[in-house]
């Protein structure tokens, strides 16, 4: 079983179309990234959450942070090929401090 | 804009070879890791360093073994392969920890690494 939980595992949309991709945890975290990655190459950072509640935006992505800070979402508007990729999420437990790796959900966006 | 450069990109071994992962950064980070990714299974973290000749184990370490002698090389061996290290196989570096503080990772681009 992961500590992250991502939801869903595979996503496969027409361009233009909105998505919401979740990770979700019954514990809590501190803070929370999320990094796309995409074929071949390394994940890359896309955003740090750190308070609950919190809203952040990115263009046309949108990240959210639970205000029990205990789940995460990323919202895309009007995906774009170029969107399509591996998204993680990955964060640090607040008793711990361990730090944990989601198991991603797949995008592909077909033009 | 190097950042931190991965070698080989891809190796098939035999079960029982051994073989040193490299993993090189160019920026002064004192942190650096080790990660495995399987499918559907998250990044793993197998060993981590906190500066030149210090060393310490992750998540699933069995199996490997990790030196850091000098701040930019990291690097990651397989004494004796075995099928369920088959995987492909991330390093990355941070400026700071990252159980303090929001520090992001910057990866390589992978060794995609098959024990046959």
């Amino acid at each position: 079983t992961q500590l992250l939980e991502q939801s869903p595992q595979f996503l496969s949309i027409q361009e233009g179309e909105n998505l919401t991709v979740y990770c979700n945890s019954s514990s809590v975290f501190s803070s929370l990234q999320w990094y796309r990655q995409e074929p071949g190459e390394g994940p890359v950072l896309l955003v740090t959450v750190v308070t609950g509640g919190e809203v952040k935006k990115l263009k046309r992505l949108t990240f959210q942070f639970g205000d029990a800070r205990k789940d995460s979402s990323l919202h895309i508007t009007a995906a774009q090929p170029g969107d399509t990729g591996l998204y993680l999420c990955a964060g640090k437990t607040a008793d711990f401090n361990k730090f944990y790796f989601g198991s991603g959900t797949k995008l592909n966006v077909k033009p | 804009n190097a950042g931190v450069t991965q070698t080989p990109k891809f190796r098939i071994l035999k079960i029982g070879q051994s073989m040193t992962l490299q993993c090189a950064q160019d920026m002064n980070h004192n942190y650096m890791y080790w990660y495995r990714q399987d499918p559907g299974m998250g990044l793993k973290l197998i060993y981590y360093s906190v500066g030149a000749g210090i060393t310490d184990k992750g998540e699933v370490p069995n199996g490997y073994n990790v030196s850091r002698s000098t701040t930019e090389d990291f690097p990651l061996r397989l004494e004796l392969a075995a099928p369920s290290q088959t995987s492909v196989y991330f390093c990355a570096s941070s400026r700071g920890s990252i159980w303090v503080g929001n520090q992001p990772q910057h990866f390589g681009d992978g060794t995609r690494l098959s024990i046959l």
